[in-house]
């Protein structure tokens, strides 16, 4: 059971330089979503997708984008790298939007140098 | 900002005892939710509680939600040192984004 997967786990970035972090996951959900965990923070929303073929922003959606490639897929991009993306972020996806548990991957671990 | 703020932010306990974390919440919600981390690791599902009920158990875990007073607690009774983690509520609201919100979380340390 692989559940949700992300690569890569660690990334160390050079300020303006870009990445795609992946997320894919095998349980047929309909919704995927990225957060940030920034120490004392919490997790904060990035973007989301209810479904193949949406996508709505979250609580920090700047400097990000996002692409629902299918169903299984959920990519996060970062065209320009800043130190203050230094993070660690999530993956996750839920049958349904919040109504039921979601399901996270291992997180990657980003520093932006 | 924060939709769900955990009370107490840090919290150290020794084994045997229950630990109670508490957390509040801005918005109507359709449910709560509750998610321990383990450190370096993601989130893992504890417990659900829908708006409509009041209290949920779920092993040696006991949720309340009190939707008056936007409130809701995690009780973990007969704690291990295995149950040393952070704990995360997570809020569906009923309006906006349909996206679980989290909050800060509480870091549980359970001694040996």
């Amino acid at each position: 059971n692989a559940g949700v997967t992300q690569t890569p786990k660690f990334q160390v970035l050079k300020t303006g330089q870009s990445m795609t972090l992946q997320c894919a996951q095998d349980m047929n959900h309909n919704s995927m979503y990225w957060y940030r965990q920034d120490p004392g923070m919490g997790l904060r929303l990035i973007y989301y997708s209810a479904s193949e073929g949406t996508t709505d922003k979250g609580e920090v959606p700047n400097g990000y984008n996002v692409s629902r490639l299918n169903k299984r897929e959920f990519s996060l991009r970062l065209e320009s790298a800043a130190p203050s993306q230094t993070s660690v972020y999530f993956c996750a996806s839920s049958d349904t939007r919040g109504h039921t548990e979601a399901f996270f991957g291992q997180g990657t671990r980003l520093t932006v140098v | 900002s924060q939709q769900g703020e955990e009370d107490p932010q840090a919290l150290s306990i020794q084994e045997g005892e229950n630990a109670t974390m508490n957390c509040s919440y801005k918005t109507s919600i359709n449910n709560l939710q509750w998610y321990r981390q383990n450190s370096g690791r993601g989130l893992v599902h504890l417990i659900l509680i829908r708006s409509n009920e009041r209290e949920k158990h779920s092993g040696r875990l006991r949720v309340t939600l009190d939707t008056s007073k936007k409130s809701s607690s995690l009780l973990i009774t007969a704690s291990r040192a295995a149950d040393t983690a952070s704990y995360f509520c997570a809020t569906d609201s009923d309006t906006g984004r349909r996206a679980l919100t989290f909050g800060s979380g509480t870091r549980l340390q359970v001694q040996p």
